[in-house]
């Protein structure tokens, strides 16, 4: 089956370093694969996706790159902002039927970022 | 304003109530999603409805009884609750093959 893994956390930073967070993943087909963000007491947000190899999702100075030759969709922030705390699940689409679709997570990441 | 709206946002009960979380989407998708979120485990899938029709249930208690009446509502009817099913209770939405899910805020439930 699908799964995903990502480096477990907490991860503390101070501002403006730089953040780097591991993400592989194992499927069959050709998954999309998400980044979603979790800011306390609130549901999960959506960060930024890629729907095929070698796509680039972008949003909020966010980075991750679709790399099929390694399994992997690493998220990239080069100056991180106290703002910036949050727990951050990576996590790839499978179809189900012919409409909706599955979500398979990782575990989660909690970055805190001190000032 | 996440599109996908849960209520109640905090819900106490005793292990022999009944009570029901409700979930409502305003993004015209058509698929609806249930996940129990708890400390230091992953996140659980539960119910998938695609069109009104549950298309997956991943081995859930029959405590926790899902109905969807149409494709913008979501209910999770819960019954004699034990301790360790406290946890956030999150409803999310899509629309289309590979697209994103929508999440809402989620329902905070303490069984006492």
């Amino acid at each position: 089956g699908n799964s995903v893994t990502q480096m477990e956390g907490p991860v503390t930073l101070s501002e403006e370093a730089f953040l780097t967070i591991n993400c592989t993943y194992t499927a069959t087909g050709y998954p999309s694969l998400f980044w979603y963000v979790q800011y306390p007491g609130e549901g999960l947000q959506l960060l930024l996706k890629a729907t095929k190899a070698d796509d680039k999702g972008s949003n909020k100075g966010f980075e991750a790159t679709y790399r099929k030759e390694t399994t992997s969709f690493h998220l990239e922030k080069g100056s991180v902002q106290v703002s910036d705390s949050a727990v951050y699940f990576c996590a790839l689409s499978d179809q189900i039927k012919a409409a909706g679709n599955k979500l398979t997570f990782g575990g989660g990441t909690r970055v805190l970022v001190k000032p | 304003e996440t599109g996908v709206t849960q209520t109640p946002r905090h819900l106490v009960m005793g292990m022999t109530n009944k009570k029901s979380l409700k979930c409502e989407q305003h993004l015209g998708h058509n698929a609806m999603y249930w996940y129990k979120q708890s400390a230091k485990k992953p996140l659980e899938l539960m119910f998938v409805y695609n069109f009104k029709e549950q298309t997956e249930n991943n081995s859930v208690p029959s405590r926790f009884s899902p109905e969807c009446p149409n494709s913008s509502h979501l209910f999770l009817h819960l019954h004699t609750l034990q301790p360790e099913d406290s946890a956030l209770y999150l409803c999310a939405s899509s629309q289309g093959v590979r697209q994103p899910q929508h999440f809402g805020d989620g329902t905070r439930l303490s069984i006492l």
